[in-house]
């Protein structure tokens, strides 16, 4: 079955940067794209940007692209987001999202999240 | 950026009313517009893909139509497990954009 495994809650300083990885399973890894959405506390949800499939090439979305970079390692089926500059305003659920390249380009299966606090 | 204005923001409902949900995009979407169901401590789930497609898995009792700019998220009979918060999201364009939110409550 399909499976996006996120990484540990972290607590960062201001300033900081911070990765997390999404570790995928149960599919052909390179058929599908991954998305990054976070959820500020009760806040609707922010796209951050994707990588796309086969190339594996990540996109930001304008507002972070300066503080955010996109990987992907296909041998071991991982996605990473990483975030520098982190303010208390970055305090959020991130999660990653699988998407279709083909079609209507859902996202069919989301990870439970990773919460990210920054606190001084 | 694409814009959408979900309505109404907050609703109560009881167990086994009809209740809509209407998403509006600031420009034409086509039917690249998808609905998600999220609890509380949740990852959101698919519902609607297409505008209109019930993901598999879905209860029958959800359905989405629309197309363009205006779309709507129908479930017909509500039960228990659906009051929860609900999103409508495109995926016409980058960036991709979501609602910001309808909170279904029990009444």
């Amino acid at each position: 079955q399909v499976q996006l495994v996120q990484s540990r809650a972290e607590v960062k300083k201001p300033g900081a940067s911070v990765k997390i990885s999404c570790k995928s399973s149960g599919y052909t890894f390179t058929d599908f794209t991954v998305h990054w959405v976070r959820q500020a506390p009760g806040q609707s949800l922010e796209w951050m940007g994707w990588i796309t499939a086969g190339n594996g090439i990540g996109e930001s979305s304008q507002k972070l692209q300066d503080r955010v970079t996109i990987t992907r390692d296909t041998s071991v089926t991982t996605d990473y987001v990483e975030l520098s500059s982190l303010t208390s305003e970055d305090t959020a659920v991130y999660y990653c999202a699988r998407g279709y390249s083909t079609g209507w380009l859902e996202f069919d299966y989301w990870g439970p999240g990773t919460l990210i606090t920054v606190s001084s | 950026d694409i814009q959408l204005t979900q309505s109404p923001s907050f609703l109560s409902a009881s167990v086994g009313d009809r209740v809509t949900i209407t998403c509006r995009a600031s420009q034409g979407i086509s039917s690249f517009l998808a609905w998600y169901q999220q609890r509380p401590g949740k990852a959101p789930q698919l519902l609607i893909y297409g505008a209109s497609t019930l993901q598999r898995g879905v209860p029958s009792r959800f359905s989405g139509s629309g197309s363009g700019t205006q779309f709507t998220l129908t479930i017909s009979s509500l039960q228990p497990e659906d009051f929860a918060t609900y999103y409508c999201q495109q995926l016409n364009s980058y960036p991709r954009t979501f609602g910001q939110g309808t909170k279904l409550n029990i009444k």
